[in-house]
């Protein structure tokens, strides 16, 4: 089983709107987790780390809920520039293993 | 944040050559250095993770003879590609990071595209 499933996408959405994502996670000791985006043919970058309830960064808003094991990403007042894959990552000591994401398309 | 480069940005080959890809971190010290491929419309894999001085634990299904990696140092890790075929053509990622992933932040190199002929 994966460790984390997410919604591939992709999600086209107008600027200016509020978007959501979540990310369900099998395994219930997962402590804390790294969401990441990457743009296409680039590296991926470090978007926000969870390592309690959640984390409000700006427009981001990540919260965990361990009791549904899931995580969830809320992006309000969307940029062009949020167009990118979305990836939820669970932090683990000795690598991260990243999935296939979530695809986000932010229409003008 | 940290920086880290690669080298090359991209190359081109033809089959049966190797490729040496280089990752340095410039302004830290990374402990540990991973690995990373990425196939058109796939997720980023992991191929290996490497430790200053010691020996690169490899992934399942990622052959070490065939991905040679050289760590030689805290700031520069090599990633050969044995005589390369049109199947290894992908986007090779180096990441860098002092200490541990789960309490530290990864920082990535902007990655290498290889193109195999």
């Amino acid at each position: 089983r994966k460790e984390v499933e997410q919604d591939p996408g992709p999600f086209n959405v107008p600027e200016g709107a509020t978007v959501a994502f979540n990310c369900t996670y099998s395994n219930s000791a997962s402590q804390s987790f790294f969401w990441y985006r990457q743009d296409c043919r680039k590296e991926p970058k470090l978007l926000m780390s969870v390592y309690s309830s959640g984390n409000e960064d700006g427009r981001f808003t990540a919260q965990l809920n361990r009791a549904s094991q899931y995580i969830s990403l809320l992006i309000r007042d969307s940029k062009l520039s949020d167009s990118a894959t979305y990836l939820c990552v669970p932090a683990r000591y000795d690598k991260i293993i990243f999935g296939k994401g979530t695809r986000l398309h932010i229409l003008p | 944040g940290a920086v880290v480069s690669q080298h090359p940005s991209w190359v081109i080959c033809k089959s049966g050559t190797s490729v040496k890809i280089e990752c340095r971190s410039l302004d830290f010290q990374a402990t540990t250095m991973f690995w990373y491929r990425q196939f058109p419309k796939q997720s980023l894999m992991l191929m290996a993770t490497s430790n200053e001085g010691s020996k690169a634990t490899y992934e399942q299904g990622v052959e070490k003879d065939k991905f040679l990696i050289n760590h030689a140092s805290l700031t520069l890790s090599t990633l050969t590609v044995t005589s390369a075929h049109p199947e290894d053509s992908s986007f090779y990622i180096c990441s860098g990071v002092v200490g541990t992933v789960h309490d530290n932040e990864q920082f990535f190199g902007p990655g290498t595209r290889l193109t195999v002929l």
